[in-house]
């Protein structure tokens, strides 16, 4: 099958230890925030959102930490698993029209 | 209903053809979205509708693509006299919205196009 983000920064991280991706973004008018995975051959797959007014979002084994200062987004994920390997973007939105995403990240979970 | 659906999943084409991809949303979604999204990366949003309306249209969306969602339900995104850059995997996305209150998009597998 086809590969996602040949060429894309990758962060490599032993198995069971904890992972964090970050995203920059650009518009400062940006309410609402999504974190994607996205695995070869396959569409984005939701993990995670958060909204403007709020700071930190957690889900199964999954945090979102939003910096509206800096304009700053960050996935953590807890205990990261083989499965967890893909590719991971963070989208921004205002008014939930056009949604930005940034350039991706690829996460590799070493044995 | 499993999620969002798009056929065909791969189409090769040759320079100068027309290409027709579909889109099947979640039904109860009202929002449907089109992305296109080359290797290395993200998606890029290309126009959305909001029911049968089309509300926006990136400036990536050239007068050679056009894109429809009759009733509401499938759309379809439609690229004429195709070019060797379009070639890309097209992504469709629906969600709900309600009240102006939206909620996370929803993906479909893609199509991914190559045109020779």
């Amino acid at each position: 099958g086809e590969s996602v983000g040949l060429h894309l920064p990758t962060l490599s991280v032993q198995e069971g230890d904890n992972s964090i991706i970050n995203c920059a973004y650009s518009n400062s008018a940006s309410d609402y925030f999504i974190w994607y995975k996205q695995e070869s051959g396959k569409g984005p797959q939701f993990i995670i959102d958060i909204r403007s007014n709020m700071d930190k979002r957690q889900g199964q084994r999954v945090t979102v930490l939003l910096n509206k200062t800096v304009k700053h987004l960050s996935l953590q994920i807890a205990a990261t698993q083989p499965g967890d390997s893909a590719v991971y973007f963070c989208a921004e939105t205002d008014y939930g029209q056009n949604f930005v995403f940034g350039p991706g990240t690829r996460l590799s979970v070493l044995p | 209903d499993t999620g969002v659906s798009q056929n065909p999943r791969h189409k090769i084409t040759k320079r100068g053809q027309n290409v027709t991809f579909r889109c099947d949303p979640i039904s109860e979604h009202n929002r449907l979205y089109w992305y296109r999204q080359t290797l290395g990366q993200g998606p890029e949003f290309l126009t959305y509708f909001q029911n049968e309306a089309q509300l926006e249209k990136s400036r990536l969306l050239s007068d050679r693509f056009s894109a429809e969602r009759p009733k509401g339900s499938f759309s379809t995104l439609e690229i004429q006299r195709t070019e060797q850059g379009d070639s890309a995997m097209y992504l469709c996305a629906s969600s709900l919205t309600s009240g102006g209150f939206y909620n996370e998009q929803f993906f479909g597998p893609g199509t991914r196009l190559t045109v020779l």
